[in-house]
């Protein structure tokens, strides 16, 4: 059974490359979250989609983040141009949304290790 | 804004004991509350979760409580092992779609 996939797992790029950060959800969930985790601010999240479609991006940095999910097994988060504040390690994470029955356990992948030189 | 405490930072014991995490969160109004296991470099591993109708959660040798009026979670690890090494962090959810805000985490480690 396979759990949240992201890919690369780890990215090392020059300040002002775009960088295009990849996840597969868990089949059958239709919640999908994007956080990103640093040793100063811990784990804060980005953006997060529910049915394909974004409901909240209000902790996305900037402009120059962008997130899209074009079905309900892929999404990406881009950087474009990247700085090298942008470094920390980013998670994807899915959940499936049971509407009043308070569960949607969150199931994290293993994260992109991000590096900007 | 929910704002969510873990204290302390890092925590060791010897192999056996049995401990007790905290977490505080300032508002009452949460979904659910979800405690994780981090190794160093891993992804974070779905330990337990309490719905807010629930009091706790039982798997194995742990046990998460739960109390909304006070704004606490304790996560209970019976007969401590080395195994057991490792950052323990607290997300509280809110609303339906339960938008997670993380604690900081609690470092473990359980000497031999």
């Amino acid at each position: 059974d396979a759990g949240v996939i992201q890919s690369p797992r780890h990215e090392v790029t020059e300040m002002g490359q775009e960088v295009t950060l990849r996840c597969k959800p868990i089949s059958g969930h239709n919640s999908l979250f994007w956080y990103r985790q640093t040793m100063m601010r811990g784990l804060e999240l980005l953006i997060y989609f529910n049915n394909n479609v974004p409901i909240d991006d209000s902790g996305m940095p900037e402009d120059r983040f962008s997130a899209k999910m074009p079905n309900a097994s892929f999404s990406t988060l881009k950087i474009q141009p990247s700085e090298p504040r942008d470094s920390a390690v980013y998670f994807c994470a899915s959940s499936s949304q049971l509407g009043g029955s308070g569960s949607n356990e969150q199931f994290f992948g293993p994260g992109t290790r991000l590096t900007v030189l | 804004k929910q704002e969510v405490t873990q204290i302390p930072a890092a925590l060791s014991v010897p192999e056996g004991e049995n401990l007790v995490l905290n977490c505080s969160f300032t508002d009452s109004a949460i979904y659910n509350l979800q405690w994780f296991r981090q190794d160093p470099g891993k992804g974070l591993t779905s330990l337990l979760l309490i719905q807010s109708s629930q009091r706790e959660q039982t798997s194995g040798r742990l046990n998460a409580s739960l109390d909304k009026s006070s704004g606490r979670s304790t996560l209970y690890i019976a007969a401590s092992q080395p195994g057991d090494s490792a950052t323990y962090l607290c997300a509280v959810g809110v609303g339906a779609n339960s938008k997670l805000t993380f604690g900081k985490g609690i470092t473990l480690s359980v000497r031999p």
